[in-house]
This record gives structure tokens, sequence and C-alpha cells, in this order.
């Protein structure tokens, strides 16, 4: 069965400098999220979407941004970025009908 | 506001034995459900189960099972017949049934299995 794709897979950026972080939800699910996990904590929500129209917003830093296309990949915009950026980055998608999240394998991201 | 706690933030257990991970949940609302996910080495989290909360038969997949006690906002995982693949972070997790958006977690609690 296909599962939420995320692109890359690791990711080495400097300060300042800018990534961007990619999702490709199950086929047919309509509602994508965004977590950021910090080395030993739990992931923390940043922003979804649902049919391609931002739905909630969580702790994410301004210097983010996000967005889902009209083939429903969402992509995770970081600018300026910040070594305490370093992290595990997931997207899950899900039915709005359905609460069962699934997620990505995470986009590992080290800033240096 | 919606929070979730895992007290334990380590446990081990004999492979082949019974394991149980606490969790504990705060929230004013009435409908919700509730999850367990488990994050192995490879960092991928993973549905192990769910509950949702109108229902009062604990949920039970395999050798997982939760006591899900709605009055006093607990949720446990029970894995029976522990496997050493079953080494992993366990993070308990909240969602609103009708703000699908925002998926609470606990800190987690490591669990290693030993042979």
């Amino acid at each position: 069965a296909a599962g939420v794709i995320q692109s890359p897979r690791h990711l080495i950026k400097e300060k300042r400098e800018t990534a961007t972080l990619k999702c490709y939800p199950i086929p047919r699910h309509d509602t994508v999220y965004w977590y950021q996990q910090g080395p030993g904590q739990d992931p923390q929500f940043l922003i979804s979407f649902y049919e391609k129209m931002q739905s909630d917003k969580g702790s994410i830093p301004d210097r983010f941004s996000a967005q889902q296309f009209s083939d429903y990949h969402s992509e995770l915009n970081m600018s300026s970025l910040e070594l305490g950026d370093s992290a595990l980055y997931f997207c899950a998608s899900s039915l709005l009908s359905n609460p069962e999240a699934f997620f990505g394998q995470g986009t590992r991201l080290t800033v240096v | 506001a919606q929070t979730v706690t895992q007290s334990q933030p380590e446990m081990s257990v004999q492979e082949a034995e019974t394991v149980t991970l606490s969790c504990t949940y705060d929230t004013s609302e009435n409908n919700y459900y509730l999850f367990w996910y488990k994050q192995p080495p490879s960092r991928q989290m993973i549905l192990v189960i769910r509950q949702e909360a109108y229902k009062q038969q604990n949920a039970t997949e395999n050798r997982f099972s939760v006591n899900f006690q709605k009055a006093a906002k607990s949720f446990s995982l029970k894995i029976s017949d522990s496997q050493l693949g079953d080494t992993a972070m366990y993070f308990c997790a909240f969602l609103l049934a009708y703000n699908n958006n925002d998926m609470r977690f606990g800190a987690g609690t490591r669990l290693t299995v030993k042979p």
C-alpha cells in the first residue's frame, strides 16, 4: 500500500540558508500535517492543510511557511535557518473523516 | 488546552513478558481519540493502536491492548509476550474529534525489551 513519502530523507544546511521539505500524502487523503521533533523530544505540531487550504497552525516560527499544491503534495519552506532548527520533520496525512494519521519516514535536517 | 503526560521516561521488560506503559491526559472535551505510536530506532512513527472516547470497549490489536479509563483520563498500553522488535519509543497521543489538525503527544516512554 502507498505510504506518505517525504523528501529528502536527510538534509544538511548552513545557518541562514533556506531549506524546502516535500511531502507526498497517501492518495485520496485530504489532510496533511507537519510536525517537528527535536532530539529527545516529542513531535510538535507545526501546521496543517485541508483540501489545499491552511487549516490550523501550531508552534511554527515566522521564518517557516508551507503550502499544499493542487496535486495535494505539500512543501515546508524554512528560511534563515538556525542551529535550533536541526530536527526530524515529519509529514502525516489522513482523511478528515478518519483521524488516523499516517506518518512519513521524516526528513532529518541538520543545520551547521 | 489538551495535555498528555507519560510519567515513565524509560522502562524495560524481559522478552515474552508483559509490560504496561502509562498515559494520562487532560481535557474538558467529551469527544476525542487516543493513540499509541511506536517510534523504533529508525525514527519512523508507526500507529500501534487507537481508541475512540465514545467507545467503552478497550481497543485490542494482537499483542497490544489498552486500558481506557475515561473518568480517570487514563490510557495505558499493555504489550503482551514482548518481543525484541518492540524496543522503541512509545508516544501517547490525543486528538479532538472536531479538530483533526492538532495531535498532542506525550513526552514518550523508551521501552527496552531484554533477551
